[in-house]
């Protein structure tokens, strides 16, 4: 029951854009519609900004974008600011009993 | 507002056991499943599993199964995550968050730091 795989770290320059990838495979990521990322900052519990691969919860700048295609979903933060600096984790549905929904192994975003 | 309050910091010996609380406020409690989400020191993370507070259904993930038991209160709208047999590897931050079965949790407890040692 293998964690979803994300890069270890991404970095962008205050302003510009970056991409979070996240590679599953057809029984979770490519088989539903219903994959989520998370925000956290140290020492903080995680928050959900994305939702159902692009929907953003009320509150979440629009700079934040979801989409996916196949086994392979992504995060675009765009217009990069300092307070982006944080981990961010994908999670996706997986459907079974004993694996309702899997985490992504976690990306770190360094804003320079 | 929704909020997700969850008990203290706990330090237990191997072999243990640990009961961690989580008490909603500010929506239907049986409206929702609370799920739990741990988290190794620097580490990712992991998936425990959820409770229906609806009809109290559960289910775990592979790994924590036979060690792990969630259950509610709706009377106080709190629930709870026991884990049995601890080991130094269960030594992380434990989260529980509101979830509905087709969406992924939303709100999010404090967390709980469970410190496993000898």
């Amino acid at each position: 029951q293998s964690a979803l795989t994300q890069p270890r770290s991404v970095s962008g320059s205050p302003g510009q854009s970056v991409t979070i990838s996240c590679t599953g495979t057809s029984s979770d990521v490519g088989g539903y519609n219903y994959v989520s990322w998370y925000q956290q900052h140290p020492g903080k519990a995680p928050k959900l900004m994305i939702y159902d691969v692009s929907k953003r919860p009320s509150g979440v700048p629009d700079r934040f974008s979801g989409s996916k295609s196949g086994n392979t979903a992504s995060l675009t933060i765009s217009g990069l600011q300092a307070e982006d600096e944080a981990d961010y984790y994908c999670c996706s549905y997986a459907g079974s009993y004993t694996r309702l929904y899997v985490f992504g192994t976690g990306t770190k975003v360094t804003v320079l | 507002q929704v909020q997700l309050v969850q008990s203290g910091a706990e330090v237990k010996k191997p072999g243990a056991s640990v009961k961690v609380s989580c008490k909603a406020s500010g929506y239907t409690f049986t409206s929702y499943g609370i799920s739990w989400v741990r988290q190794a020191p620097g580490q990712g993370l992991e998936w425990m599993g959820w409770i229906s507070a609806y009809n109290g259904n559960t289910n775990y993930a592979q790994k924590l199964q036979g060690r792990v038991t969630m259950t509610t209160d709706t009377s106080t709208s709190t629930a709870y995550m026991e884990l049995r047999s601890l080991r130094s590897d269960d030594t992380a931050v434990y989260y529980c968050a509101r979830i509905h079965p087709l969406s992924p949790p939303d709100y999010w407890g404090q967390g709980t730091l469970v410190t496993v040692s000898s």
